[in-house]
């Protein structure tokens, strides 16, 4: 089974409006961590947001907010106002405390940010 | 600014030849760091966990004597991909935990990629 579920392989925006990229993760683990990477056309991993298992609140950075819905498994990124060098991949991965610090990414959203 | 500095950024090789690929965490200390293998338009495979003044954690499927890791200092890690062949090119990016990162959070940081391209 997969571990970190992306089923948006593509999504398109309008600038300024926001946009919910979907994560769903699948562990047995207690204790884990889920993270969002923005990865541009250039190659580079961005850290965007990090939600622990254990966290109450929703995490929120600047833009990016995560919808974490425990009972659900589901860590979905919000990106508000969203601006043209949003256009990127995003990854969803998960690190299980049984793993270690080992992070297993999902297969990725490819966002698009219309003017 | 970066945290995490690779190198080369983009490497051609003819088939054969082994190439070395240098991670360095810019302003902290990585036990350690982390390779990893992306196809275009796939997500990132681990490869293999590098630890500081030890041996490597391969991944299934990963042959150890194919890709080299060398982690001599808490700076650098090297990859060391050794004949390579066709088969090789990729995209390897490595990453390393910022201890400073907060709590448990453990962020891994990247750095930003060595395209390889073997003739």
């Amino acid at each position: 089974a997969q571990k970190i579920t992306q089923t948006q392989p593509g999504m398109f925006v309008q600038e300024k409006e926001a946009v919910t990229l979907d994560c769903t993760y699948d562990t047995s683990d207690q204790s884990y961590g889920l993270f969002w990477y923005k990865q541009p056309s250039s190659g580079e991993m961005i850290f965007l947001i990090y939600q622990g298992s254990y966290d109450e609140q929703n995490a929120t950075e600047g833009r990016y907010s995560l919808n974490f819905q425990k009972a659900r498994k589901s860590a979905n990124l919000v990106i508000s106002a969203s601006q043209l060098g949003d256009s990127a991949m995003y990854f969803c991965a998960m690190r299980e405390r049984e793993y270690g610090n080992k992070l297993v990414f999902g297969a990725g959203t490819i966002l698009r940010v219309k003017s | 600014g970066a945290v995490v500095s690779q190198h080369p950024s983009r490497v051609i090789c003819k088939s054969g030849t082994s190439v070395k690929i240098e991670c360095r965490s810019l302003d902290f200390q990585a036990t350690t760091m982390f390779w990893y293998r992306q196809f275009p338009k796939q997500s990132l495979m681990l490869m293999a966990t590098s630890n500081e003044g030890s041996k490597a954690t391969y991944e299934q499927g990963v042959e150890k004597d194919k890709f080299l890791i060398n982690h001599a200092s808490l700076t650098l890690s090297t990859l060391t991909v050794t004949s390579a062949h066709p088969e090789d090119s990729s995209f390897y990016i490595c990453s390393a935990i910022n201890p400073r990162s907060g709590g448990a959070k453990n962020i891994q940081y990247f750095g930003a990629g060595t395209r390889l391209s073997v003739l």
